[in-house]
């Protein structure tokens, strides 16, 4: 069974820019979950996709977007970036059949100059 | 505002000692309530996770108290080892209903050999 992966581990963008981030989910999950993880603090909610479909959404502007595909993979976009927006960014897989577990990837270190 | 407040932010114990790391929430819509682990450049891990209708759930070396007039629950660690050094999370969610976990803004154990 193949875990949760992201890539790239780690991108470094200008103010301005865009970004786009990619997570394989877990064999078998086909919901993901994205967070931010700023230095120092917990995960933050930006947002779910379930089938395809955003499925709720946490306090983050619409510069935040994401995608998921029929394999159940998605990507987390961010337009215009902002200094703040430089955190770990990570991406979490479920199904039905675990129930409430998300299980992580590693991550993607994002670092706005 | 934060949803669920931990505490405290770090702790030291020596080998073999119990770590105890404490949560309290709010919203009493919440009956999903995992811990997680994260070492250094690492996604989080499930540690382990209790429902409301119980007060105790151990696994290993790992409890989880929880107290739900209080809102509160607790991760206690047995016999603290030097490789379970890293950052504790714990976190809510609605079951579920709920797509969206809140996590606390975890905790930095060392276990001193």
């Amino acid at each position: 069974e193949t875990g949760v992966t992201q890539s790239p581990t780690h991108l470094i963008k200008t103010r301005g820019q865009q970004v786009t981030l990619r997570c394989s989910s877990q064999s078998g999950h086909n919901t993901v979950s994205w967070y931010q993880q700023a230095l120092g603090q917990g995960p933050q909610f930006i947002f779910q996709y379930y089938r395809e479909e955003e499925n709720g959404r946490g306090n983050f502007p619409p510069r935040f977007s994401g995608l998921q595909f029929p394999n159940y993979s998605s990507e987390l976009n961010v337009n215009a970036l902002e200094l703040d927006d430089s955190a770990l960014y990570l991406c979490a897989s479920s199904s039905l059949s675990t129930g409430d577990e998300q299980y992580f990837g590693p991550g993607t270190r994002l670092t706005v100059t | 505002q934060q949803q669920v407040k931990q505490s405290p932010q770090s702790l030291i114990v020596q080998k073999g000692g119990i770590s105890i790391i404490n949560c309290a929430y709010e919203n009493t819509a919440f009956d999903y309530f995992p811990w997680y682990q994260q070492f250094p450049g690492k996604g989080p891990a499930l540690l382990i996770a209790i429902r409301p209708d119980v007060s105790e759930k151990k696994e290993g070396r790992f409890t989880i108290s929880f107290n739900k007039s209080a809102k509160q629950f607790s991760l206690h660690i047995m016999d603290s080892q030097p490789g379970d050094s890293a950052t504790y999370f714990c976190a809510a969610n609605k079951g579920f209903t709920g797509n969206q976990f809140y996590f606390g803004t975890g905790t930095s154990l060392t276990v001193i050999p």
